[in-house]
């Protein structure tokens, strides 16, 4: 029972490199995020899909790009990275419909820009 | 717009006491709560989620939070802290209306210490 998972778990990068990260869960959730993490700041929404082909910005989206091209996979593309893209991303996804329905969280990517 | 705040940033406390995290929310409607725990360098684990049916909620590692709506609250307990509790904390809510219910809002969550 895999859940949500990233990879890959640790990244350097260097100013101005690329890099997917990548995120797939396999509980056919229509819902799925990605997050930043900060420390003393929570989590921060960078972008979320309600479907697959469907995806909207969060609070901080800025120099961050998505696609959802099948229900499983929900890849974060960084174009250019900046010192300040150096945080720990979190995938996580749910269930859509009503109800309480809580998030299923990966283990988190620790990225640092250098 | 609808909002959760963390009211401590870091809670110390000794092995065999009680634990209080507090957390307030802002919401025209009764929400979606959770709380969510994360042990350091790993994904986040939920504790417990309101859903409305009591206003007393059980979670696991006998962790509680009541729910209050008269003083928009929903904190977490636990009688007796243990060394493995220590961990990050963080409250979190799914607005119940409109275009944000997709959507998780998170607290800036508690740092829990555990003294031997």
């Amino acid at each position: 029972n895999a859940g949500v998972t990233q990879t890959p778990k640790f990244r350097i990068l260097k100013i101005g490199q690329s890099m997917t990260l990548q995120c797939t869960q396999d509980m056919n959730h229509n819902y799925m995020y990605w997050y930043r993490q900060d420390p003393g700041m929570g989590l921060k929404l960078i972008y979320y899909s309600v479907g697959a082909g469907i995806t909207d910005k969060g609070e901080v989206p800025n120099g961050y790009n998505v696609s959802r091209s099948t229900t499983e996979d929900f890849p974060l593309r960084l174009e250019l990275a900046a010192p300040s893209q150096t945080s720990v991303y979190f995938c996580a996804s749910s269930r859509s419909g009503g109800g309480v329905t809580e998030a299923f969280f990966g283990q988190g990517t620790r990225l640092t820009v250098v | 717009a609808q909002s959760v705040t963390q009211l401590d940033s870091h809670v110390s406390v000794s092995e065999g006491t009680p634990v209080l995290l507090r957390c307030n929310y802002s919401s025209s409607y009764s929400p979606s709560l959770f709380w969510y725990v994360q042990h350091p360098n790993k994904g986040l684990q939920l504790l417990l989620k309101y859903t409305s049916a009591a206003t007393l909620v059980k979670g696991i590692n006998g962790f509680e939070a009541e729910f209050k709506k008269s003083e928009t609250s929903f904190h977490l307990t636990k009688p007796s802290a243990h060394m493995s509790d220590a961990a990050e904390y963080f409250c979190v809510v799914r607005p119940s209306w409109g275009g944000a219910t997709n959507k998780l809002i998170f607290g800036t969550g508690t740092l829990l210490a555990v003294q031997p």
